[in-house]
């Protein structure tokens, strides 16, 4: 099973958004709605801001959101905070009771 | 409350069996849906999902890693083993256990509890 395939980085000015893609096949991400997003900051275990391919968890800010088509994934933070600067990476279910990550990728806050 | 925590040994040289353990608190392996997955990430690098095993006992592993993974789980305990032989310094990584439910029976198809993760370091 190969990683899904996210921008290594992407940048943006406080306030402004920016829209992270992962982009898999129809064995996971355009197979299943089971799509989860995760933030990491520097150090930390990661956090889990998105499921289900846009399901916010309580307590995850709503300026972040997630969306599907096709086999790519979205992910967009509307109103970008300095405190959104970390590592983001995507997952998919791909069946039999197993997973996929995707590459990552850093967001930075200009 | 829903908590993760992984132990074990920190530096293992070439060759040898890596065991770590993942004990937990708030659920129990013996419910209907729930499961343990490793994760691990090489320093800088991405996650990499590795294995998970279900309340029924049911284990998947990462399909290049087969022959090397073993995870077993002691509900007695609430712990999670899992096993790595061969170990190689491309294994050097942070391992994170984490909570999951399997898809058809449970809901939470994704990790939404987290161990803070150990350091696996592999050198002679």
């Amino acid at each position: 099973q190969s990683a899904l395939t996210q921008p290594r980085s992407v940048s943006g000015s406080p306030g402004q958004s920016v829209t992270i893609s992962c982009t898999g096949t129809t064995s996971d991400v355009g197979g299943y709605n089971y799509v989860s997003w995760y933030q990491q900051h520097p150090g930390k275990a990661p956090k889990l801001i998105i499921s289900d391919v846009n399901k916010r968890p309580s307590g995850v800010p709503d300026r972040f959101s997630g969306s599907k088509s096709g086999n790519t994934a979205s992910l967009t933070i509307s109103g970008l905070q300095a405190e959104d600067e970390a590592d983001y990476y995507c997952c998919s279910y791909v069946g039999r009771y197993s997973y996929v990550f995707g590459t990552g990728t850093k967001v930075a806050v200009l | 409350q829903i908590t993760l925590r992984e132990s074990g040994l920190t530096l293992v040289k070439p060759t040898e069996t890596l065991t770590l353990t993942c004990t937990f608190s708030g659920f129990s392996l013996t419910t209907r849906s729930v499961g343990v997955s490793w994760i691990r990430q090489p320093p800088g690098e991405a996650l990499e999902w590795l294995a998970v095993i279900y309340w029924d006992n049911d284990a998947r592993y990462r399909s290049s890693l087969t022959s090397r993974l073993t995870i077993t789980k002691d509900t007695s305990k609430n712990q999670v083993v899992l096993t790595m032989t061969n170990m190689d310094p491309v294994d050097t990584a942070t391992y994170y256990c984490a909570y999951t439910e399997a898809a058809g029976y449970g809901d939470k198809v994704r990790f939404d509890y987290w161990g803070q993760g150990t350091l696996v370091a592999v050198s002679s």
